[in-house]
């Protein structure tokens, strides 16, 4: 079974610091997907990165960086100079690999951290 | 491209009425379309898998008989509650993997639907 563990439920910053969100997973297959999520207050889900389990390199994308630890089962997500637009709670998934026969992915969701940039 | 659209946005019903959510593929064809249901301050948790022309699986736990999907097209699924309650009120998301042109292993989520069950 997969599983996805977020420990912190809520977290509340102040502009323009640095917030680290923590992302711990469980797995049994040696192929597999994470991603991260974001979900505004509206509710839809923003995609913010998907990283093959192939791929162990740390990935920035302008104030967004992502480490992932196959030896600790980890893929934290780091927010560099925090906005209040960045308030939201923050998803990380995990799926399984299809196959080469088909298939499709089923994603595991952790519960989410709430994030709070305050002006 | 890869939109994923919802409908409605929102819908408030009365207890013991039925209503549908559609989630349609705009740009694409979806083979495989996922609901998942989205409590206040919780996760998102998987409800049932629908393949294009055949009956959806459902997770442990999820009634097959209240929640009823349907997946006619390549572009459309339906899911209709059946008998709603207050305690069905609910965010729900679906989300669509696609074919030719498209990684099959992306889901891409449609915007939610919030029901609130009177």
């Amino acid at each position: 079974a997969q599983k996805v563990t977020q420990a912190q439920t809520e977290i509340s910053v102040v502009e323009k610091e640095d917030v680290t969100l923590d992302c711990v997973y469980e797995t049994r297959d040696t192929t597999y997907y994470l991603f991260w999520y974001k979900q505004p207050p509206s509710g839809e889900l923003v995609f913010l990165i998907r990283r093959n389990s192939f791929d162990e390199q740390n990935e920035i994308s302008g104030r967004y960086s992502w480490n992932f630890q196959k030896s600790t089962s980890s893929f934290n997500f780091t927010i560099t100079a925090s906005q209040v637009v960045d308030s939201a709670v923050y998803f990380c998934a995990l799926s399984s690999i299809p196959g080469s026969s088909g298939g499709y992915q089923k994603v595991t969701f952790g519960t989410g951290t709430k994030l709070q940039v305050i002006p | 491209g890869a939109v994923v659209s919802q409908h409605p946005s929102w819908v408030i019903c009365k207890s013991g009425t039925s209503v549908k959510i559609e989630c349609r593929s705009l740009d694409f064809q979806a083979t495989t379309m996922f609901w998942y249901r989205q409590f206040p301050k919780q996760s998102l948790m998987l409800m049932a898998t629908s393949n294009e022309g055949s009956k959806a699986t459902y997770e442990q736990g999820v009634e097959k008989d209240k929640f009823l999907i349907n997946h006619a097209s390549l572009t459309l699924s339906t899911l209709t509650v059946t008998s709603a309650h207050p305690e069905d009120s609910s965010f729900y998301i679906c989300s669509a993997s696609g074919t030719s042109g498209l990684s099959s292993y992306e889901q891409y989520f449609g915007p939610g639907t919030r029901l609130t069950v009177t």
